[in-house]
């Protein structure tokens, strides 16, 4: 079945700690994005992709990096200069070139700043 | 900027009740619009959407039409069920561009 995965699930990192968050899609989409959701609030987009080797800053990028260097993996670092990283994280993914931006989610990773 | 705003919550609601969830948006061109849905503790799904001015989105009982006139993408459903319990977001994206704009998000709580 063709999808978008997240992992893990649920990560704990101590503060001062890097931490990586994956994300794969095998739906051959060449856009792919990071969100950032906090309790009660909606998305704030972190990064995005729109194709290999390329991203560029969202509205909140300062404190995260990203990488694309193959099509269906675009993994996000959340560094210790994010202040304050505690948050669920989702992935998304989109084909290029269509009409309108409809985008598919993975399940999301909760990080926990301990 | 573009923008969406969404009516606040939680909405509580009895099963079978009818169901309205507000939603107007401030674009300077001609967004497609979206409703999505998050379950708790997972991601967003897609509910429905409309492309261009007076479609009709449908999924799952669930409707909403685009009025340009006054600028909404209201959603509604005729009967609720305990199961449509979730958080949705309304959502805009304009000509080539490659981001959606959220609104904050409306939890919904129906109950037995």
């Amino acid at each position: 079945d063709g999808g978008i995965t997240q992992s893990p699930k649920y990560l704990f990192r101590k503060e001062g700690q890097n931490v990586t968050l994956s994300c794969e899609q095998n739906l051959n989409h060449d856009a792919m994005y990071w969100y950032r959701q906090d309790p009660g609030q909606g998305l704030r987009l972190i990064y995005y992709s729109q194709i290999v080797n390329d991203f560029q800053k969202g509205d909140i990028a300062e404190g995260y990096s990203v990488s694309r260097e193959k099509k269906e993996s675009f993994p996000l670092t959340v560094t210790s200069a994010q202040k304050n990283p505690t948050a669920f994280y989702l992935c998304a993914s989109s084909t290029a070139g269509s009409s309108y931006n409809e985008q598919f989610f993975g399940p999301g990773t909760r990080l926990t700043v301990l | 900027g573009d923008s969406v705003t969404q009516m606040e919550g939680p909405v509580t609601l009895s099963e079978e009740a009818f169901l309205t969830i507000n939603c107007t948006y401030t674009a300077t061109g001609y967004p497609s619009l979206f409703w999505y849905v998050q379950y708790p503790g997972e991601g967003l799904q897609l509910l429905l959407k409309a492309t261009k001015a007076d479609d009709k989105g449908s999924n799952k009982g669930f409707e909403a039409t685009y009025r340009k006139e006054t600028t909404s993408f209201h959603l509604e459903k005729g009967s609720v069920q305990v199961s449509d319990s979730a958080v949705y977001f309304c959502a805009l994206d304009m000509d080539s561009s490659y981001k959606l704009i959220f609104g904050s998000g409306t939890r919904l709580l129906v109950r037995p």
